[in-house]
């Protein structure tokens, strides 16, 4: 059974800063693209960022292109989002969800974690 | 970049069939997919590749894509349908993935 599960969210002040894991198990980590996909209180999925299986390519969301950076570590099974220059719109839910494809193109999205609550307020 | 636009909410009475669009400039010429969301839980895929259904997810759901409107049908329409969907296309101009903004089905 696929499991993906997030931690490391929280409060932040507006600039401050938030690294966000996302812990997978069943499926071959290392086989995969993984991506961070978000929602805002009341609001509709807005993709973040992706990484392909081997972390050799990267894809960011125009909004937050320079402030975030996507990692892996496949040796622990694991994806990250470093997250820099937090605002208020950075408020959301974060999701971690395995992709369909190990790399470019991209193509869906198979199984998504709980997700992580980031709240970015003074 | 690349625009998905879905309407806001659909209403459907128990046992009839919800349609769902999804519109975008030559969207059929791309593969849509598409995700139910319920209330506090996290989105699942429903279909993908335009028609393809999932394991595990019931043969009510379908999927269309021609022209400029992706459709995701749901037959037989039961209280537990009652969620947001969501479309969702890979953009290869932008090297971004693209969702639609989102459609609450109600069932009355």
């Amino acid at each position: 059974e696929v499991q993906l599960l997030e931690s490391g969210g929280g409060l932040v002040q507006p600039g401050g800063s938030l690294r966000l894991s996302c812990e997978a198990s069943g499926f071959v980590f290392s086989g995969n693209a993984m991506n961070w996909v978000r929602q805002a209180p009341g609001k509709g999925l807005e993709w973040v960022s992706a990484i392909s299986f081997s972390g050799g390519r990267t894809y960011y969301a125009d909004s937050v292109k320079g402030r975030f950076t996507i990692s892996r570590d496949n040796s622990k099974n694991m994806v990250f989002l470093e997250m820099h220059s937090l605002r208020a719109e950075d408020t959301a839910i974060y999701y971690c969800a395995k992709d369909h494809s190990p790399n470019y193109p991209l193509y869906y999205l198979e199984y998504w974690g709980q997700g992580t609550l980031v709240t970015v307020s003074s | 970049s690349y625009v998905l636009t879905q309407p806001p909410s659909v209403s459907v009475a128990p046992g009839q069939t919800a349609r769902i669009t999804c519109g975008g400039n030559n969207i059929g010429s791309k593969s849509v997919h598409w995700y139910q969301q319920k209330p506090g839980q996290a989105p699942v895929l429903v279909v993908n590749d335009d028609s393809v259904r999932p394991s595990g997810i019931p043969e009510r759901f379908s999927g269309s894509n021609s022209g400029n409107t992706a459709t995701l049908t749901i037959s037989r329409v039961e209280a537990g349908d009652e969620a947001d969907y969501h479309c969702q296309v890979w953009d290869t101009s932008g090297d971004q993935y693209v969702f639609g903004t989102g459609t609450r089905v109600t069932v009355l």
